[in-house]
C-alpha cells in the first residue's frame, strides 16, 4: 500500500524550533519529488516546500524562506522539515505529500504544529 | 489573500451539475496546463481529483471533470451526490512556486 506516515509535530514557543518526518512506504521513494503543504484550523491549504528526488532542488513559500529547512534521506525513505523560530501563524497541520504542482496524488494524514506561549 | 480566487461557497441539489472557477490574477493560469484540483472532506486529508487541467487519477469519478479557459480554470461536478459534499480546492504555480486557491465548500441541497 502506498503510504505517507508524519510524524514530530506537538507545542512549541513561539522561537522555538521543531522538526517534522514523514516516512514512505509502498513506493519508490526516489521516483518522486515531495512536498510539504499545511493547513491552519479551520483555513485552506498553504504550501510550504518541496524537494526533488536527491534533495539537489527545493523550493520554500515566502513565509517559511530562511526559517524552515527541507531535507530527504533516501536510504530511511523519509522526508523531513526542520522548522527554527517558529511564529504564531505556523500553527497548522502539516500534510507531507506526493508530488508538486503537476498534481499530490498521495497525502499523509498529518501532523499537528501549535506555536503558543 | 490567496494566489488563486475561488468562490468562498456554492451549492446544489442532487442530480444537478454545478461548476467551481480558479481564477489568477494574471495569465498564470492559462500558461501552462498544471492545474489541480483536491476534495477534502472534514477531518481528512485531501485528495487529488483532476490534475494537468482535465486529468482523473485512476478510481476518481467521471462525474468530476476539469477544463480552462483564458485565466480561469473550472471544476465541473455533475450529478451530484450527497457524497460529494466537501470542500475543494484548485491549485498551480506562479513564478515556480506551488499555490491553492482559498478554497469552496461545496453544499448538496
Amino acid at each position: 500500500e502506498v503510504q505517507l506516515v508524519e510524524s514530530g509535530g506537538g507545542v512549541v514557543r513561539p522561537g522555538g524550533s521543531l522538526r517534522l518526518s514523514c516516512a514512505a512506504s509502498g513506493f519508490t521513494f526516489d521516483d518522486y519529488v515531495v512536498t510539504w503543504v499545511r493547513q491552519a484550523p479551520g483555513k485552506g491549504l498553504d504550501w510550504v516546500s518541496s524537494i526533488n528526488w536527491n534533495g539537489g532542488s527545493t523550493g520554500y513559500a515566502d513565509s517559511v524562506k530562511g526559517r524552515f529547512t527541507i531535507s530527504r534521506d533516501i536510504a530511511k525513505n523519509s522526508l523531513y522539515l526542520q522548522m527554527n523560530r517558529l511564529r504564531a501563524e505556523d500553527t497548522a497541520l502539516y500534510y507531507c505529500s506526493r508530488g508538486h504542482y503537476y498534481g499530490l496524488d498521495v497525502w499523509g494524514q498529518g501532523t499537528m504544529v501549535t506555536v503558543s506561549s | 489573500q490567496s494566489a488563486l480566487t475561488q468562490p468562498a461557497s456554492v451549492s446544489g441539489s442532487p442530480g444537478q451539475s454545478i461548476t467551481i472557477s480558479c481564477t489568477a490574477p494574471r495569465s498564470d493560469v492559462g500558461g501552462h496546463h498544471y492545474v489541480s484540483w483536491y476534495q477534502q472532506h472534514p477531518g481528512k486529508a485531501p485528495k487529488l481529483i483532476i490534475y494537468e487541467v482535465s486529468n482523473r487519477p485512476s478510481g476518481v469519478s467521471n462525474r468530476f471533470s476539469g477544463s480552462k479557459s483564458g485565466n480561469t480554470a473550472s471544476l465541473t461536478i455533475s450529478g451530484l451526490q450527497a457524497e460529494d459534499e466537501a470542500h475543494y480546492y484548485c491549485s498551480s504555480y506562479i513564478n515556480i512556486n506551488m499555490v491553492f486557491g482559498g478554497g469552496t465548500k461545496l453544499t448538496v441541497l
